[in-house]
């Protein structure tokens, strides 16, 4: 079965300090990892993904991801936190032989202080 | 262009009755999923439509969730019979096509009383 795991429930960063927010995957065959954000009351944004090619991908609003094979892994990081990127953070992988369907890790609370 | 949008943004039920609600994709996307975000379970695959295939139902927790899209575009999700552990945001996203990146509408956020 598909699945991504998010160890951390919540990550505290101070502004202009780089950020990494940890996932973790297990999946039959290639992956296809997404990365989301969640302000509040909102619904999930878009980041980046990684379906194939360089292992460093970049996305929205300066985030970037990196992909390790070896490591089954696939954290987000960014060099500079802002505070306004204060909000969850959701890693998922798209369930190929299941629908397409996304299945979500449990979300990553990233906080980031002034 | 316009993204996906759901109606109601929220919405506050008795326990018994039925709710409708409703996601407009975004235009020409042909893969359209439903989503329950809830305290308890996360974030959750609940049913998929592409094109004018059957839908894909496994998700749905019980028989009371039923969905449908009109036409390959709008699509209704209604719950029969609400129950208090049926509070939740519930999310639609689309994508071009099957495999493609899927993009979410801001949510209806349902409270059952």
């Amino acid at each position: 079965a598909q699945s991504v795991a998010q160890p951390e429930d919540q990550v505290n960063v101070a502004e202009g300090n780089p950020l990494t927010v940890k996932c973790t995957y297990s999946v039959s065959g290639n992956p296809y990892l997404f990365w989301y954000v969640q302000y509040p009351n909102r619904g999930l944004q878009f980041l980046l993904k990684y379906i194939t090619g360089d292992n460093l991908v970049k996305g929205s609003y300066g985030f970037e991801a990196e992909f390790n094979k070896s490591q089954t892994s696939f954290h987000l990081k960014k060099p500079s936190a802002l505070v306004s990127d204060s909000a969850l953070y959701f890693c998922a992988v798209r369930d190929l032989y299941n629908t397409d369907k996304l299945i979500f890790g449990t979300g990553t609370r990233l906080q980031v202080f002034p | 262009g316009a993204g996906v949008s759901q109606s109601p943004s929220n919405k506050v039920t008795e326990k018994g009755k039925d709710v409708e609600l409703r996601c407009d994709p975004i235009s020409g996307h042909t893969a359209l999923y439903w989503y329950r975000q809830s305290l308890g379970q996360g974030l959750e695959f609940l049913i998929y439509f592409q094109g004018n295939s059957a839908p894909d139902k496994s998700g749905l927790p019980s028989d009371r969730f039923s969905a449908e899209r009109t036409g390959g575009s709008v699509s209704t999700l209604t719950i029969q019979r609400t129950q208090q552990e049926d509070s939740a945001v519930y999310l639609c996203a689309s994508s071009l096509e099957l495999k493609e990146t899927q993009y979410f509408g801001p949510g209806t956020r349902l409270l059952v009383l």
